[in-house]
């Protein structure tokens, strides 16, 4: 069993401001980093997929980079809005399996 | 477009008693299936994977087993039910392509033993 850390383990900001997550994991049998939004009574959704050192995804007001060297991915949300409001979880996936962190919670005030 | 279908949506089930939980994909063939289970305060924790028809792979040994009768069915079995079975079940499918094994979601079950 890989270990996936999560911080923090939940959040709190105002509508505008801007925010980032960590992940954690092993850097060692890295094959792919996924991120996910889980919304209340929603399925989790698919943000981003990486595979390579360095990379960066963008989507929108969200972002992510990726350093499989010393094992960790920031997640950004920039100006949050209260629909930015979920649980975010980051996966590691090696060899048809997925090891997920704990999760993010994210509250977005208005 | 594909489309994952899982039930039932909530299930309160006694100590003790059998379980069945039923997950089916359509619009894809030969997905990886794969079973979470969501504890009380706790992220998602991987149950059981598998890669085709009759092939169950299991992470963490436990009261439950899987199976997977046809290439897009996945079915979360328990004989006996325990307290520490309650929880949040999701099925997800992936399958290799232009996002390495991006995972689709079902709805999910609310578990709750009695």
């Amino acid at each position: 069993i890989l270990n996936v850390e999560q911080s923090p383990q939940s959040l709190h900001v105002q509508e505008g401001d801007s925010t980032n997550f960590t992940c954690s994991f092993p850097s060692s049998n890295f094959y792919a980093l996924h991120w996910y939004r889980w919304e209340t009574a929603k399925s989790p959704e698919a943000l981003f997929v990486m595979t390579l050192n360095g990379d960066e995804k963008k989507k929108g007001r969200i972002s992510a980079t990726l350093n499989t060297k010393e094992g960790y991915s920031y997640l950004y949300i920039k100006g949050s809005q209260p629909e930015d409001s979920a649980t975010y979880l980051c996966a590691l996936y090696n060899f048809n399996k997925f090891y997920f962190g704990s999760g993010t919670k994210l509250n977005v005030k208005p | 477009s594909q489309t994952i279908h899982q039930w039932p949506a909530t299930l309160v089930q006694p100590v003790g008693s059998p379980l069945s939980l039923e997950c089916t994909v359509e619009g894809t063939s030969n997905p990886n299936l794969y079973w979470y289970r969501q504890a009380a305060g706790r992220g998602l924790q991987l149950l059981f994977y598998s890669v085709g028809i009759g092939q169950i792979s299991s992470e963490v040994p436990q009261n439950l087993s899987a199976s997977r009768p046809q290439d897009r069915q996945f079915i979360l079995s328990s004989k006996k039910l325990l307290l520490s079975d309650s929880g949040f079940y999701l099925c997800a499918w992936s399958e290799l392509g232009d996002s390495p094994y991006e995972q689709y979601f079902g709805p999910g079950t609310r578990l709750t033993v009695t």
